[in-house]
Protein backbone atom coordinates (compact mmCIF):
# COMPACT_ATOMS: atom_id res chain seq x y z
CA UNK A 1 0.00 0.00 0.00
CA UNK A 2 1.01 3.45 -0.71
CA UNK A 3 2.87 5.21 2.55
CA UNK A 4 3.09 9.25 2.49
CA UNK A 5 5.91 10.63 4.58
CA UNK A 6 5.12 14.59 5.33
CA UNK A 7 7.63 16.92 6.76
CA UNK A 8 7.76 19.10 8.81
CA UNK A 9 4.78 17.87 10.89
CA UNK A 10 4.83 21.28 12.51
CA UNK A 11 6.33 24.21 12.41
CA UNK A 12 5.90 27.82 14.15
CA UNK A 13 6.99 30.74 11.50
CA UNK A 14 8.13 34.44 11.59
CA UNK A 15 5.61 36.68 8.91
CA UNK A 16 7.27 37.12 5.97
CA UNK A 17 9.43 34.18 5.44
CA UNK A 18 8.97 31.16 3.62
CA UNK A 19 8.64 27.42 4.49
CA UNK A 20 9.21 24.43 2.52
CA UNK A 21 7.05 21.07 2.89
CA UNK A 22 8.32 17.81 1.32
CA UNK A 23 5.99 14.54 0.02
CA UNK A 24 7.80 11.36 -0.07
CA UNK A 25 5.75 8.93 -1.43
CA UNK A 26 6.86 4.94 -1.42
CA UNK A 27 5.95 4.30 -5.08
CA UNK A 28 5.72 5.96 -8.66
CA UNK A 29 2.12 8.09 -8.73
CA UNK A 30 1.43 10.46 -11.34
CA UNK A 31 -0.51 12.68 -9.73
CA UNK A 32 0.00 14.37 -6.13
CA UNK A 33 -2.50 16.66 -4.86
CA UNK A 34 -2.40 19.70 -2.09
CA UNK A 35 -4.54 20.76 0.43
CA UNK A 36 -4.93 23.22 2.93
CA UNK A 37 -6.90 22.62 6.12
CA UNK A 38 -7.98 25.94 7.57
CA UNK A 39 -8.67 25.49 11.68
CA UNK A 40 -11.84 23.84 11.55
CA UNK A 41 -12.38 23.40 8.12
CA UNK A 42 -13.17 21.06 5.34
CA UNK A 43 -10.13 20.24 3.07
CA UNK A 44 -9.49 22.70 0.27
CA UNK A 45 -7.19 21.89 -2.49
CA UNK A 46 -4.56 24.10 -3.22
CA UNK A 47 -3.13 22.85 -6.34
CA UNK A 48 -2.50 19.04 -8.83
CA UNK A 49 0.95 18.29 -9.55
CA UNK A 50 2.06 16.40 -12.53
CA UNK A 51 5.63 15.09 -12.54
CA UNK A 52 7.59 17.45 -15.45
CA UNK A 53 4.64 19.57 -15.80
CA UNK A 54 3.46 22.63 -14.34
CA UNK A 55 0.98 22.35 -11.14
CA UNK A 56 -2.82 23.04 -12.10
CA UNK A 57 -3.62 26.32 -9.52
CA UNK A 58 -7.51 26.54 -8.19
CA UNK A 59 -9.10 29.65 -8.12
CA UNK A 60 -7.66 31.79 -5.30
CA UNK A 61 -4.11 30.28 -4.75
CA UNK A 62 -1.65 30.86 -7.16
CA UNK A 63 2.25 30.05 -8.26
CA UNK A 64 4.06 33.16 -6.24
CA UNK A 65 2.82 32.46 -3.07
CA UNK A 66 2.21 28.53 -3.27
CA UNK A 67 5.08 27.57 -5.59
CA UNK A 68 4.87 23.10 -6.01
CA UNK A 69 8.20 21.38 -7.12
CA UNK A 70 7.51 17.81 -8.48
CA UNK A 71 10.57 16.84 -9.69
CA UNK A 72 9.91 12.81 -9.95
CA UNK A 73 7.03 10.33 -9.44
CA UNK A 74 7.74 9.57 -5.52
CA UNK A 75 8.06 13.51 -4.07
CA UNK A 76 6.71 16.73 -4.31
CA UNK A 77 7.30 19.89 -2.61
CA UNK A 78 4.84 22.66 -1.65
CA UNK A 79 6.18 26.18 -0.70
CA UNK A 80 4.47 28.69 1.46
CA UNK A 81 5.72 32.62 0.64
CA UNK A 82 5.65 35.47 2.68
CA UNK A 83 3.85 34.00 5.25
CA UNK A 84 1.44 36.06 7.25
CA UNK A 85 -0.88 34.81 9.82
CA UNK A 86 -3.81 34.28 7.15
CA UNK A 87 -1.80 31.13 5.99
CA UNK A 88 -2.00 29.10 9.81
CA UNK A 89 -3.49 26.04 8.57
CA UNK A 90 -2.92 22.54 7.83
CA UNK A 91 -1.21 21.41 4.68
CA UNK A 92 -1.42 17.44 3.20
CA UNK A 93 -0.29 16.46 0.45
CA UNK A 94 -2.24 13.56 -1.06
CA UNK A 95 -1.95 10.79 -4.09
CA UNK A 96 -4.03 8.14 -5.79
CA UNK A 97 -4.00 4.58 -3.92
CA UNK A 98 -3.15 2.26 -2.71
CA UNK A 99 -6.47 0.46 -4.28
CA UNK A 100 -7.84 2.18 -7.40
CA UNK A 101 -10.68 4.48 -6.32
CA UNK A 102 -8.35 5.41 -3.46
CA UNK A 103 -6.68 8.12 -1.80
CA UNK A 104 -3.78 8.17 0.88
CA UNK A 105 -2.88 11.55 2.63
CA UNK A 106 0.05 12.75 4.43
CA UNK A 107 -0.01 13.08 8.20
CA UNK A 108 -0.11 17.19 7.51
CA UNK A 109 2.45 19.47 8.51
CA UNK A 110 0.69 21.85 10.92
CA UNK A 111 1.71 25.96 10.18
CA UNK A 112 1.62 28.41 12.55
CA UNK A 113 2.83 31.89 11.51
CA UNK A 114 3.07 34.64 14.35
CA UNK B 1 -18.85 21.95 -10.65
CA UNK B 2 -18.39 18.78 -8.66
CA UNK B 3 -19.98 19.47 -4.88
CA UNK B 4 -20.65 17.53 -1.39
CA UNK B 5 -23.12 18.79 0.96
CA UNK B 6 -23.22 17.17 4.34
CA UNK B 7 -25.04 18.01 7.76
CA UNK B 8 -23.73 20.67 9.58
CA UNK B 9 -22.33 19.54 12.94
CA UNK B 10 -21.50 19.38 15.73
CA UNK B 11 -23.84 16.11 16.55
CA UNK B 12 -23.68 14.23 20.13
CA UNK B 13 -25.05 11.06 20.89
CA UNK B 14 -25.26 8.80 23.76
CA UNK B 15 -23.34 5.64 23.47
CA UNK B 16 -25.25 2.89 21.74
CA UNK B 17 -27.45 5.71 20.04
CA UNK B 18 -28.17 5.74 16.00
CA UNK B 19 -26.04 7.51 13.74
CA UNK B 20 -26.74 8.90 10.83
CA UNK B 21 -24.68 11.95 8.70
CA UNK B 22 -26.69 12.97 5.60
CA UNK B 23 -24.39 13.73 2.45
CA UNK B 24 -25.56 14.68 -1.13
CA UNK B 25 -23.14 15.43 -3.79
CA UNK B 26 -23.74 17.14 -7.22
CA UNK B 27 -21.37 15.85 -9.55
CA UNK B 28 -21.15 15.80 -13.88
CA UNK B 29 -20.43 12.12 -14.36
CA UNK B 30 -20.19 9.08 -12.33
CA UNK B 31 -18.19 9.35 -8.95
CA UNK B 32 -16.85 7.57 -6.56
CA UNK B 33 -17.88 8.50 -3.09
CA UNK B 34 -15.76 8.35 0.02
CA UNK B 35 -16.19 8.91 3.63
CA UNK B 36 -13.00 9.56 5.60
CA UNK B 37 -12.29 10.53 9.22
CA UNK B 38 -10.15 12.70 11.05
CA UNK B 39 -10.10 11.49 14.82
CA UNK B 40 -8.60 14.24 17.49
CA UNK B 41 -5.21 15.17 16.01
CA UNK B 42 -4.57 12.39 13.39
CA UNK B 43 -4.48 12.93 9.80
CA UNK B 44 -7.22 12.11 8.09
CA UNK B 45 -8.11 7.96 7.25
CA UNK B 46 -10.58 6.46 4.68
CA UNK B 47 -13.18 5.23 6.68
CA UNK B 48 -15.42 4.04 3.35
CA UNK B 49 -16.24 4.29 -0.31
CA UNK B 50 -18.39 2.99 -3.16
CA UNK B 51 -17.18 3.16 -6.61
CA UNK B 52 -20.96 2.48 -8.35
CA UNK B 53 -24.60 3.15 -7.95
CA UNK B 54 -26.03 0.83 -5.27
CA UNK B 55 -23.22 -0.08 -3.87
CA UNK B 56 -22.47 -0.54 0.01
CA UNK B 57 -19.05 0.63 1.76
CA UNK B 58 -18.85 -0.82 5.16
CA UNK B 59 -16.00 -0.52 7.75
CA UNK B 60 -16.50 -0.25 11.72
CA UNK B 61 -19.53 -1.16 11.80
CA UNK B 62 -20.13 1.81 9.77
CA UNK B 63 -22.35 1.68 6.38
CA UNK B 64 -23.52 3.98 3.44
CA UNK B 65 -24.61 3.31 0.04
CA UNK B 66 -24.34 4.89 -3.10
CA UNK B 67 -27.80 6.16 -3.64
CA UNK B 68 -27.89 7.51 -7.68
CA UNK B 69 -31.57 8.37 -7.60
CA UNK B 70 -31.23 10.70 -4.60
CA UNK B 71 -27.49 11.60 -5.19
CA UNK B 72 -26.82 10.25 -1.87
CA UNK B 73 -23.93 8.74 0.34
CA UNK B 74 -25.19 8.98 4.07
CA UNK B 75 -22.87 7.63 7.08
CA UNK B 76 -24.86 5.09 9.50
CA UNK B 77 -23.86 3.45 12.24
CA UNK B 78 -25.74 1.45 14.29
CA UNK B 79 -24.44 2.21 18.05
CA UNK B 80 -21.71 4.41 18.50
CA UNK B 81 -19.29 4.21 20.80
CA UNK B 82 -17.35 6.72 22.63
CA UNK B 83 -14.21 6.22 20.30
CA UNK B 84 -16.15 6.93 17.15
CA UNK B 85 -16.24 10.78 18.57
CA UNK B 86 -14.11 12.53 15.24
CA UNK B 87 -15.05 14.77 12.44
CA UNK B 88 -16.17 12.95 9.30
CA UNK B 89 -15.80 13.87 5.77
CA UNK B 90 -18.00 13.03 2.97
CA UNK B 91 -16.25 13.21 -0.45
CA UNK B 92 -16.36 11.99 -4.51
CA UNK B 93 -13.81 11.75 -6.59
CA UNK B 94 -14.67 12.18 -10.61
CA UNK B 95 -12.04 9.34 -11.57
CA UNK B 96 -8.35 8.23 -12.08
CA UNK B 97 -6.05 11.57 -11.49
CA UNK B 98 -8.87 13.94 -9.86
CA UNK B 99 -8.38 15.10 -6.58
CA UNK B 100 -11.35 14.47 -4.11
CA UNK B 101 -13.90 17.31 -3.50
CA UNK B 102 -14.67 17.17 0.22
CA UNK B 103 -17.99 18.49 2.16
CA UNK B 104 -17.54 20.66 4.81
CA UNK B 105 -16.96 18.10 7.59
CA UNK B 106 -19.54 16.96 10.49
CA UNK B 107 -17.92 16.63 14.12
CA UNK B 108 -19.60 13.77 15.67
CA UNK B 109 -19.10 13.49 19.74
CA UNK B 110 -20.22 10.79 21.81
CA UNK B 111 -20.50 11.04 25.22
CA UNK B 112 -20.59 7.96 27.48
Amino acid sequence: SAVISQKPSRDICQRGTSLTIQCQVDSQVTMMFWYRQQPGQSLTLIATANQGSEATYESGFVIDKFPISRPNLTFSTLTVSNMSPEDSSIYLCSVEGPYRGGYTFGSGTRLTVV
Amino acid sequence: GNSVTQMEGPVTLSEEAFLTINCTYTATGYPSLFWYVQYPGEGLQLLLKATKADDKGSNKGFEATYRKETTSFHLEKGSVQVSDSAVYFCALSEGRNTPLVFGKGTRLSVIA
